[in-house]
């Protein structure tokens, strides 16, 4: 059974303060995604890394896939109160087809 | 082009009886698998559906079942339903059950069971 280790499980910082997630495995993902979920809602897809190594930037958020791809990072510089949210890793399996494998995930919240 | 939606939003069950959630894919997908999220063991696979097949089951018992429709809608049926089943019933869609996909989830169904 692959398991997705997250953490924090929770975060709460001012705004203007960077973060970083951290989602880490024994097992190697073929790629790994990082969702994004708010109250009420499903997850909302952010990115898909997919290289060993691979950096992904979406404006304040870089995205990191591991060289040995078990473990990815998300970094958010200078959070905003509009960061606030549930943050998923999710790794799907070599041979796993469509099914994803979910961290516990990091609850942010991010104080004006 | 409309998401995946999910019917009802809210639903409200005693113990031992059992429930049907609906879920609709984004026009053109075939793929769709579900998910049941708890505070306390988070997100996990139930099951995935590909033309009308399951493709893939998580560790769930038998009284969680599916089905997909030959126009790529699924349904998941629980029977006696226990206190421990009340999550959020999370449905996503995509293109074809291959690992590249994206899938793209919908609201859920919060069942609560009482």
């Amino acid at each position: 059974t692959q398991l997705l280790e997250q953490s924090p499980q929770f975060l709460s910082i001012q705004e203007g303060e960077n973060l970083t997630v951290y989602c880490n495995s024994s097992s190697v993902f073929s790629s790994l995604q990082w969702y994004r979920q708010e109250p009420g809602e499903g997850p909302v897809l952010l990115v898909t890394v997919v290289t060993g190594g691979e950096v992904k930037k979406l404006k304040r958020l870089t995205f990191q896939f591991g060289d040995a791809r078990k473990d990815s990072s998300l970094h958010i510089t200078a959070a905003q109160p509009g960061d606030t949210g549930l943050y998923l890793c999710a790794g799907r399996g070599e041979t796993s087809g469509s099914r994803l494998t979910f961290g516990e995930g990091t609850q942010l919240t991010v104080n004006p | 082009k409309a998401g995946v939606t999910q019917t009802p939003r809210y639903l409200i069950k005693t113990r031992g009886q059992q429930v049907t959630l609906s879920c609709s894919p984004i026009s053109g997908h075939r793929s769709v698998s579900w998910y049941q999220q708890t505070p306390g063991q988070g997100l996990q696979f139930l099951f995935e559906y590909f033309s009308e097949t399951q493709r893939n089951k998580g560790n769930f018992p038998g009284r969680f079942s599916g089905r997909q429709f030959s126009n790529s809608r699924s349904e998941m049926n629980v029977s006696t339903l226990e206190l421990g089943d009340s999550a959020l019933y999370l449905c996503a869609s995509s293109l074809e059950a291959l690992g590249t996909d994206t899938q793209y989830f919908g609201p859920g169904t919060r069942l609560t069971v009482l």
